[in-house]
């Protein structure tokens, strides 16, 4: 119940593209919903959260999609550039006795964005 | 931009010896945390820490793991007696307060022999 899915595993964007990275929950108590983006050698950087009361939060490029009663998330990179070539994870977390530390990812997905 | 920084980043150790592993969290952050990420699979929460004491704390986190904060800067983990299946990047977060986002580390690479 604690598991966080995440599809696909990898995926191939054209330049300009859309890519969409989705994923799944079971925990309702999951009250937070952050994506973090990781490049080769370096740690996971926070690229845009989401919490439960609304359906949709937009940051520059970054969209999430939030849709509560299927318990799902998704991640959309509009105009997907060459410099968006990373591994993406989402995560969720309950709001415990120390807020939403309790981080927990999917399994990532290593997005390549073509020239 | 302030930064996690972890040290070292990467570790070689014998099996059964023990290893401590260094971070210094955001100066104004008051919350610490751990994770690891075993190659290949998801990135793991461990343990959480504030007022110099574990908050949560994760089935991984078990006897072998302990955290420490030894002084105004550094935030550590220790592992005793560790085994090949601790052979794991750990990443360092902190976060400003329980419900900021947690701003991560680049990770110590721990392999162990």
């Amino acid at each position: 119940q604690q598991q966080v899915k995440q599809s696909p595993q990898s995926l191939i964007v054209q330049k300009g593209g859309i890519s969409i990275i989705n994923c799944a929950y079971e925990n309702t108590a999951f009250d937070y919903f952050p994506w973090y983006q990781q490049f080769p050698g370096k740690g996971p950087a926070l690229l845009i959260a989401i919490r439960p009361d609304v359906s949709e939060k937009k940051e520059g490029r970054f969209t999430i999609s939030f849709n509560k009663s299927a318990k799902q998330f998704s991640l959309h990179i509009m105009d997907s550039q060459p410099g968006d070539s990373a591994t993406y994870f989402c995560a969720a977390s309950p709001e415990g006795n120390s807020g939403y530390s309790t981080l927990t990812f999917g399994k990532g997905t290593m997005l390549l964005v073509s020239p | 931009e302030p930064e996690v920084t972890q040290t070292p980043s990467h570790q070689v150790t014998q099996m059964g010896q023990e290893v401590i592993l260094r971070c210094v969290p955001i100066s104004n952050h008051l919350y610490f945390y751990w994770y690891r990420q075993i190659l290949g699979q998801k990135v793991e929460f461990l343990v959480s820490f504030y007022n110099n004491e574990i908050s949560e704390k994760s089935e991984i986190f078990d006897d072998q793991f302990s955290v420490e904060r030894p002084d105004g800067s550094n935030f550590t983990l220790k592992i005793r007696s560790t085994k090949l299946e601790d052979s794991a990047m750990y990443f360092c977060a902190s976060s400003r307060t329980a419900n900021q986002p947690q701003h991560f580390g680049d990770g110590t690479r721990l392999s162990i022999l």
